[in-house]
């Protein structure tokens, strides 16, 4: 089963528009982690954010972790066509080794 | 290093006959998870293997099963295949720390 929702399930944007997708889960976590998957292919991973950290950066991506609300957001700023993909975050438990991941975000970012 | 390799990349079973998957993990790598992924219900963790041991298993039934060798690399088995486990098998290896890499996949058709 799934540990938590994604929203929005689909988004359409422009080349050079920021995205920002939102993950929220249910559990007590460990870490949580944000992946991108291309036409159902392996699953690329973007970013780790732990559970006492509040926002983290890479390059275009910034996430932040509310751990009291149980959620999390993924922003991707200046988007290109090639980050057309799926977008999953994803739970780790203690003791780790079993990720929990959301139902998934469908970017399309239009030329 | 070389990334996470699985095989076969896509295999056609039909129902009652069984399939062996195959995983290794990158090199160094001690920890190999598996994932179910279907358009119905998402990406779902089968189990990990850590040293050869099973760590954590996932809600699935008797029928799938796994096992990791000595030099870490993974199978995983389903018997009496049903035509609902036709889907994406994932295999992502970790090296102690909580990211994991995963492989291409491995894509079943079961008719």
């Amino acid at each position: 089963s799934q540990q938590g929702e994604e929203d929005p399930q689909a988004l359409s944007i422009q080349e050079g528009e920021n995205a920002t997708m939102n993950c929220s889960y249910k559990t007590s976590i460990n870490n949580l982690q944000w992946y991108r998957q291309n036409s159902g292919r392996g699953l690329v991973h973007l970013i780790l954010i732990r559970s006492n950290e509040r926002e983290k950066h890479s390059g275009r991506l910034r996430v932040t972790l509310d751990t009291s609300k149980k959620s999390s957001s993924l922003l991707i700023t200046a988007s290109r066509a090639a980050d057309t993909a799926s977008y999953f975050c994803a739970t780790d438990e203690f003791p780790g080794g079993k990720l929990i991941f959301g139902q998934g975000t469908e970017l399309s970012v239009k030329p | 290093k070389a990334g996470v390799t699985q095989t076969p990349r896509y295999l056609i079973k039909t129902r009652g006959q069984q399939v062996t998957l195959s995983c290794s993990p990158i090199s160094g790598h001690r920890s190999v998870s598996w994932y179910q992924q279907t358009p119905g219900q998402g990406l779902q963790f089968l189990f990990e293997y850590f040293s050869e041991t099973q760590r954590n298993k996932g809600n699935f039934p008797g029928r799938f099963s796994g096992r990791q060798f000595s030099n870490s690399r993974s199978e995983m088995n389903v018997s009496t295949l049903e035509l609902g486990d036709s889907a994406l098998y994932l295999c992502a290896s970790s090296g102690g720390q909580e990211t994991q890499y995963f492989g291409p996949g491995t894509r079943l058709l079961v008719l």
